[in-house]
């Protein structure tokens, strides 16, 4: 596609519930990040995907987190049990050496 | 650890008037620095970057300042406009062909006033 899609934009759930959110990325990039950015402040790095390696997860602030990436394209995100410390906008991208990151319009993760 | 440090957190210019955002890294092994530029609602985008063998880079109204002693890079946007208006983010990484894992700033909302 044209750019990086995110779906839902929007999804508020209930704590304790599990939420999972997609990431498409632009066909033939290697890499894929998730980022997470809670209001004001800044992108905290989650996980990483890089071609066929194993993902780099030392982002990921406990073990209700988890993601995969398919195929070497499409990427899910998975909160268990999520908590109202989990509220954030969760930010995906890719990229292709040289070009930087493209990012997605992001996942907003309302908790209630 | 909060490897990149990014100041100030907002900031207020007249239209025509330069802005300069500041970062502050503290890991030597870093080797690109990108600056980012958000809208609200929209994800954030690359504005300009630069490696460590250059002190400055211009991209049009947009500079990329430099100090590898200093542990320190800036970013100047000359002639600012009303829709230079939006949050600006700093960033690093180790690996200098722009698709490794990133370490961001907190970021820094620009304003722009007529």
């Amino acid at each position: 596609g044209a750019g990086v899609s995110q779906s839902p934009s929007n999804k508020v759930t209930e704590k304790g519930k599990d939420v999972e959110l997609r990431c498409d990325p632009i066909s033939g990039h290697t890499a894929l990040y998730w980022y997470r950015q809670s209001l004001g402040q800044g992108l905290e790095f989650l996980i990483y995907f890089q071609g066929n390696s194993a993902p780099d997860k030392s982002g990921l602030p406990s073990d209700r987190f988890s993601a995969e990436r398919t195929g070497g394209s499409v990427s899910t995100l998975t909160i268990q049990r999520t908590q109202q410390e989990d509220s954030a906008v969760y930010l995906c991208a890719s990229s292709l050496p040289g070009y930087g990151y493209t990012f997605g319009s992001g996942t907003r993760l309302t908790v209630v | 650890q909060q490897q990149v440090k990014q100041s100030p957190q907002s900031l207020i210019v007249q239209k025509g008037g330069i802005s300069i955002i500041n970062c502050a890294y503290e890991n030597t092994a870093f080797d690109y620095f990108p600056w980012y530029q958000q809208f609200p609602g929209k994800g954030p985008a690359l504005l300009i970057a630069i490696r460590p063998d250059v002190s400055e880079k211009k991209e049009g109204r947009f500079t990329i300042s430099f100090n590898k002693s200093a542990k320190q890079f800036s970013l100047h946007i000359m002639d600012s406009q009303p829709g230079d208006s939006a949050t600006y983010f700093c960033a690093a990484s180790i690996g200098n062909f722009g698709n490794e894992k990133l370490t961001f700033g907190t970021g820094t909302r620009l304003t722009i006033i007529p």
